[in-house]
């Protein structure tokens, strides 16, 4: 099976600007997570969905959104860009079986905000 | 959200076992440990995960505590290839995010 992919994966935008970075799935999987990595807060967890919902939710500003849609395919947004955003957006999907799941995550997208 | 303690660093041998301790004191009846590591330059990868007994798979073992307050991540024989930023995660109920500590950076000396 392919793993997760994730397009861009590099990306440099201004200030101010507005971003959308896409994640596919592992064929089969309808949970997609993602996750913020920096050097000062490690990797953090933004939100995930699951059939098209969010599920679960992080910390962050309402600067940062997502979605999923019907084939599981995941967007998340980040609109008016600062500085701080630059960092490493990871993505998962993962595939529960029985009580817990295991998490397969993608190479990730390089954000540098100038 | 149960937390985990583990070392900041630790330094192995090529072919020589590893021990990665991880310290989960208010761990709950249903919460499994995970382990996740994460390559330079890439993504994390899972590595095992448990509840109460021992577990084996062809990356590593994962040794619980009778009193699940600690679990022990072993690599049999450490390749340069294992030098990475190793993650105990506690995971329970119905939530899927996985909260990150600070992991440990393991060393790989040939």
């Amino acid at each position: 099976k392919a793993g997760v992919t994730q397009t861009p994966r590099y990306l440099i935008k201004t200030r101010g600007q507005q971003v959308t970075l896409s994640c596919s799935p592992i064929s089969g999987h309808r949970s997609v997570s993602w996750y913020q990595q920096t050097p000062g807060q490690g990797l953090q967890f933004l939100f995930e969905y699951f059939s098209e919902t969010q599920r679960n939710k992080g910390n962050f500003p309402g600067r940062f959104s997502g979605r999923q849609f019907s084939n599981s395919r995941s967007e998340m947004n980040v609109s008016t860009l600062e500085l701080g955003d630059s960092a490493l957006y990871l993505c998962a999907s993962s595939l529960w079986t029985g009580d817990t799941d295991t998490q397969y995550f993608g190479p990730g997208t390089r954000l540098t905000v100038l | 959200d149960a937390k985990t303690t583990q070392p900041n660093s630790m330094e192995s041998n090529e072919e020589e076992p590893v021990h990665l301790p991880c310290n989960h004191s208010t761990i709950s009846g249903t919460d499994y440990i995970h382990w996740y590591r994460q390559l330079p330059s890439q993504g994390p990868e899972y590595v095992i995960h448990g509840l109460t007994s021992n577990v084996n798979n062809r990356m590593a073992s994962l040794a619980i505590a009778e009193d699940r307050k600690s679990s022990t991540l072993i690599l049999h024989r450490a390749t340069l290839r294992d030098a990475a930023v190793y993650y105990c995660i506690l995971r329970g109920g119905a939530t899927n995010k996985l909260i990150f500590g600070t992991g440990t950076l393991l060393a790989v000396q040939p």
